[in-house]
């Protein structure tokens, strides 16, 4: 029922690059991206819609194939501020209804 | 400031006792959502509302219920049929179209069941 994201936990020195893929096996109507730092709750960075329309972050940037029903989440010259569980959202529609559900996130771990 | 309220932060019950989290937003939200957040399992869903007086179930509704009689509010019971109902309780909402716009998270309630 969640997308599956991948991978679960990457650790990276400052200034590297990491990607974040997310996958459905259901048709998506838009893929979320949020941010979740321990203890708080998750914060909004990037949306993506059907038909490739992209809101959000400056500095981080995603792709959304819709054929294959996957998103990546791009992070360059990752800074320390970045580390965080990562979590995509896909909503996927149900009648009249669109739900919105979840991956098991992917920590990211970034050090000096 | 506008944003979501949840209540209260954190909770604690006795085995068999129903028990209700509150959540209340006044960014003039049409949807809200309820999620469970558990280690290692990501945020899943309970509940959500689209619009006033209508909501439907999540991945894991069981054991769970909820009312939406005005906008503003979308409050979660756990009852004493969830079989294992201590997490971290996230409440949600969002504008935009039902497929488009950013969700806006509250603080979240630490239910623990003693």
């Amino acid at each position: 029922q969640q997308p599956v994201q991948s991978p679960q936990a990457v650790i990276l020195r400052e200034g590297e690059d990491a990607v974040i893929n997310c996958s459905s096996s259901k048709a998506l109507y838009s893929v979320h991206w949020y941010r979740q730092k321990h203890g708080e709750a998750p914060v909004f960075l990037m949306i993506l819609l059907k038909g490739g329309e992209q809101k959000g972050h400056e500095k981080i940037s995603a792709s959304f194939n819709e054929k294959k029903q996957q998103s990546s989440l791009y992070l360059t010259a990752s800074q320390l501020s970045y580390s965080g569980t990562y979590f995509c959202g896909r909503t996927i529609r149900g009648g009249s209804n669109y739900k919105l559900t979840f991956g098991k996130g992917t920590l990211l771990t970034v050090n000096p | 400031d506008g944003g979501i309220t949840q209540s209260p932060k954190y909770l604690f019950r006795k085995e068999g006792q129903n028990v209700t989290l509150s959540c209340e937003q006044n960014l003039n939200h049409d949807a809200m959502y309820w999620y469970r957040q558990d280690p290692g399992q990501g945020l899943r869903l309970i509940y959500y509302s689209q619009i006033v007086n209508d909501f439907q179930k999540g991945d894991i509704a069981e054991g769970y219920s909820v009312s939406r009689e005005k906008k503003e509010s979308f409050p979660l019971t756990v009852t004493s049929a969830q079989k294992n109902p201590t997490a971290f309780y996230l409440c949600a909402s969002k504008t935009g179209t039902p497929n488009t716009g950013e969700l806006f998270f509250g603080e979240g309630s630490r239910l623990t069941v003693l």
